[in-house]
């Protein structure tokens, strides 16, 4: 099984500014790894997938990268909307999530 | 518009059983494969099971395989899943999510409880 693991768990940001989020594969899954966004209360919501292209409708604002095993999302000026649950997925060899990072108003 | 609805949870006792479904709505069904995702209070998704769009072929976690079945009925655009020998660790919410590369499309999810 790929394990997925994020860091960090809770990042505390405050509007406008630049949050980065990393995500880890402990095996390749190519470029196979997706970003979803959920809050309270709701399902995910895809974001990024093919690790750097971005899902219908999304801002501009959320950019990604990496392949391989080391993932990164970048979410710039942080809209009070955008304070959520992060998940990062692979779906290379069946499909597994990352634990999840907060993204919290500091 | 394309839509996921599920339905089907609610709370049973350790041991029992509960089949889940998903109804699709605005877009080829049969073309797509489908999972069922799970996420338990508090926690990050969990994969559960996936089948083919002809559903042909299906998968399953390590942690459900034995015990719950994916199938659906193409000609009612319906997915389901049958949970047998359900545990406390089960309860969650279920998702169905249509697969596109990646999951594109969720439903609303429904409640699994499993107490006595």
């Amino acid at each position: 099984e790929v394990v997925m693991t994020q860091s960090p768990a809770t990042l505390s940001v405050s509007p406008g500014e630049r949050a980065t989020l990393s995500c880890r594969a402990s095996q390749s899954v190519t470029s196979n790894l997706a970003w979803y966004q959920q809050k309270p209360g709701q399902a995910p919501r895809l974001l990024i997938y093919g690790a750097s292209t971005r899902a219908t409708g999304v801002p501009a604002r959320f950019s990604a990268s990496g392949s391989g095993t080391e993932f990164t999302l970048t979410i710039s000026g942080l809209q009070s909307e955008d304070f959520a649950v992060y998940y990062c997925q692979q779906y290379n060899s069946l499909f597994t999530f990352g634990g999840g990072t907060k993204v919290e108003i500091e | 518009e394309v839509q996921l609805l599920e339905s089907g949870g609610g709370l049973v006792q350790p041991g029992g059983s509960l089949r889940l479904s998903c109804a699709a709505s605005g877009f080829t069904f049969s073309s797509y494969a489908i999972s069922w995702v799970r996420q338990s209070p508090g926690k990050g998704p969990e994969w559960v099971a996936a089948i083919s769009g002809s559903g042909g072929n299906s998968y399953y976690a390590d942690s459900v395989k034995g015990r719950f079945t994916i199938s659906r009925d193409n000609s009612k655009n319906m997915l389901y899943l049958q949970m047998n020998s359900l545990r406390a660790e089960d309860t969650a919410v279920y998702f169905c999510a249509k697969r596109d590369g990646a999951f594109d499309v969720w439903g609303q999810g429904t409640m699994v409880t499993v107490s006595s």
